[in-house]
């Protein structure tokens, strides 16, 4: 199947700093990439769907200026966390399809704690 | 809007038997998916099966089958022969036609017994 890495899979920063999330699609072209949150023991909720070369879609409640998403090329879309707190701490999963079919392949995801 | 649900949060399970996971969804679309993702220690999402809802068949992949009811809206995962590496999170997710993006059950911790 089709592969998506997400880079990092963890990281650790502090209050009031910046982190960025990448998540690429390594062996396909994907226009449309979806990025989820998801808190212990919990389900996985859409924040985003990010598009290329236009801005991304945000879900209701999800802060559009606090996650940055960028996909600015048909193998890259990057989600940054601006001024990170510790309420920002989660693990955050992105997804891509081929647009072949209907199945989505997901990244490893990236374990945020801020401190 | 779409809804899926997942009534069970945690099953059990006999390695060598057999389990039922339950999913229960609402959509006023025609045109949709259904699958079955694994979510292991590791966090990574595994497809473990997907279903098409204008296919009338259910959908088996080796030990996975389906039992999805359209009318009813229901689409259960049963899990045969169960083996030490099924345990996991299992969750229940749905995609509309033009959608792309998933909309998941809270899911199902499946706990496998030696």
């Amino acid at each position: 199947g089709a592969v998506v890495s997400q880079h990092p899979s963890w990281v650790i920063c502090k209050s009031g700093t910046s982190v960025k999330i990448e998540c690429r699609s390594l062996d396909f072209q994907a226009t449309t990439m979806f990025w989820y949150r998801q808190f212990p023991k919990q389900s996985l909720m859409l924040m985003a769907t990010s598009n290329e070369g236009s801005k991304a879609t945000y879900e209701q409640g999800v802060e559009k200026d606090k996650f940055l998403i960028n996909h600015a090329s048909l193998t890259l879309s990057t989600l940054t966390v601006t001024s990170a707190h510790p309420e920002d701490s989660s693990f955050y999963i992105c997804s891509a399809d081929t647009g072949l079919g209907t199945e989505a392949f997901f990244g490893q995801g990236t374990r945020l704690t801020v401190v | 809007a779409q809804t899926v649900t997942q009534s069970q949060p945690e099953m059990s399970v006999q390695e060598a038997e057999t389990v039922t996971l339950s999913c229960t969804y609402d959509t006023s679309e025609s045109d949709y998916y259904l699958f079955w993702y694994k979510q292991p220690p590791s966090r990574q999402m595994i497809l473990v099966i997907r279903q098409e809802a204008y296919k009338q068949q259910n959908a088996t992949e080796n030990r996975f089958s389906v039992n999805f009811q359209k009318a009813a809206k229901s689409f259960s995962l049963k899990i045969s022969d169960s083996q030490l590496g099924d345990a996991a999170m299992y969750f229940c997710a749905y995609t509309g036609g033009s959608q792309g993006n998933l909309i998941f059950g809270k899911g199902t911790k499946l706990s496998v017994k030696p």
